[in-house]
């Protein structure tokens, strides 16, 4: 199993759509956990972090479930400027993160 | 508040050629710092990291060297440019466990 691992995508939906992204990851141990956006040809930003069940912020939510090692990002009411690839990360090691190869979002109008 | 600045954006070099990209950090003092490589269309992939002036880890064997000669300052260089080098270039520090990045350094070797 992949230390971090998420379905590349794309993910197209329309304006207003809710859309959730998964992101699974293999070491038990992980305490907290984050999710950035990257826009074409730009440096990724953070998003969220993840440090207990879940974050809230605005139309974004993220939930974590410990017994099937995931993390999920939910978009609500969505826009054309979500349209971006979404990166899950798991610290690792000493002061490492595991990256996910991303999740391609294309908000269609 | 915390900056990071990369240098150059974009990058063009011929194979064969030497390559140096600096990165600086300001508003803060003994930051970790990392550069990554993404190449077109895949992961991040960490090249090195750095917990202190001069202490260099190296993720992976490669044709690239990284030095560390002030607290803030971050360097990746190359003797000689290979094909394979080209990618999208990426500083990044932290603190805690969130990383912040530069605006990263497009090379192409050609």
């Amino acid at each position: 199993r992949k230390e971090v691992e998420q379905d590349p995508g794309p993910f197209n939906v329309p304006e207003g759509a809710t859309v959730a992204f998964n992101c699974t990851y293999s070491n038990s141990a992980s305490q907290s956990f984050f999710w950035y956006r990257q826009d074409c040809r730009k440096e990724p930003k953070l998003l969220m972090s993840v440090y207990s069940s879940g974050n809230e912020d605005g139309r974004f939510t993220a939930q974590l479930n410990r017994a099937s090692q995931y993390i999920s990002l939910l978009i609500r009411d969505s826009k054309l400027s979500d349209s971006a690839t979404y990166l899950c990360v798991v610290p690792g090691n000493n002061r490492k993160l595991i990256w996910g190869l991303g999740t391609s979002l294309a908000v269609n109008p | 508040s915390q900056t990071i600045h990369q240098w150059p954006a974009t990058l063009v070099q011929p194979v064969g050629s030497p390559l140096s990209l600096e990165c600086t950090v300001e508003g803060t003092s003994n930051p970790n710092l990392y550069w990554y490589r993404q190449a077109a269309g895949r992961g991040l992939q960490l090249l090195f990291y750095s917990v202190g002036i001069g202490q260099i880890s190296s993720e992976v064997p490669q044709n690239l060297s990284a030095s560390r000669p002030q607290d803030r300052q971050f360097i990746l260089s190359s003797k000689k440019l290979l094909l394979s080098d080209s990618g999208f270039y990426l500083c990044a520090w932290n603190l805690g466990l969130e990383a912040f990045f530069g605006q990263g350094t497009r090379l192409t070797v050609v």
